[in-house]
């Protein structure tokens, strides 16, 4: 079946750095992806969409130039948490649809951040 | 505005009996449902998922059922195993691919 795969599975990084967070689709071509972000014991929050070849689209309340998103390929999508705050610590998710108009969503395993 | 609700935050459940989660929704437009299941520091793993032209979909234990005049889906799962132990989201979507998810419910299965 299709496959997520995030990269890497949890990171921790002083304040004031970037990290990059890659999210590829392993065996399909995904024309989108999506970016969410789990803190604890919370729902998982739509932060954007990310379109290949196109400027990502982000959910309100997210700030694109904190959260750089970068969708160079049709099987790679990456988010760059710039200038890290412990705040911006959360657990980050990327999903994919397995075809165009297709009925099920693939999710990666995630990215856990932690900012000291 | 949560358009997406889960009220029972946990919920405990005898090995080999029925689980029951349900969801709440309050946005008529969508008309896609699915159901995943999360353990904690892994991705959601996807479950079963229904279309708002299907009032049931059933695969394996796993059956969901939609009420869309109530606004509210379920999931059932029978027999319960322990390995069904897991924080279950309910999603929901229309005409594009955003997902927008509950909050969540803790299901622990007794063995």
């Amino acid at each position: 079946g299709a496959v997520v795969s995030q990269h890497p599975s949890w990171v921790i990084c002083k304040s004031g750095t970037s990290v990059k967070i890659e999210c590829r689709s392993l065996d399909f071509q995904a024309t989108t992806m999506f970016w969410y972000r789990q803190f604890p014991k919370q729902s998982l929050m739509l932060m954007a969409t990310s379109n290949e070849g196109s400027k990502a689209t982000y959910e309100q309340g997210v700030e694109k130039d904190k959260f750089l998103i970068n969708h160079a390929s049709l099987t790679l999508s990456t988010l760059t948490v710039t200038s890290a705050h412990p705040e911006d610590s959360s657990f980050y998710i990327c999903s994919a649809r397995d075809r165009p108009g297709g009925n099920t969503i693939y999710f990666g395993e995630g990215s856990w951040l932690t900012v000291v | 505005d949560q358009q997406v609700k889960q009220n029972s935050p946990s919920l405990s459940v005898q090995e080999g009996r029925i689980s029951i989660l349900n969801c709440d929704y309050t946005n008529s437009m969508f008309d896609y449902f699915l159901w995943y299941k999360k353990y904690p520091a892994e991705g959601p793993t996807f479950l079963i998922s229904i279309s708002s032209i299907k009032d049931k979909n059933e695969d394996g234990r796993f059956t969901v059922f939609l009420n869309k005049s109530a606004k509210h889906l379920s999931l059932h799962i029978v027999p319960s195993q322990p390995g069904d132990s897991a924080v279950y989201f309910c999603a929901a979507a229309f005409g594009n691919e955003k997902l927008t998810f509950g909050t969540g419910t803790r299901l622990t299965i007794i063995p």
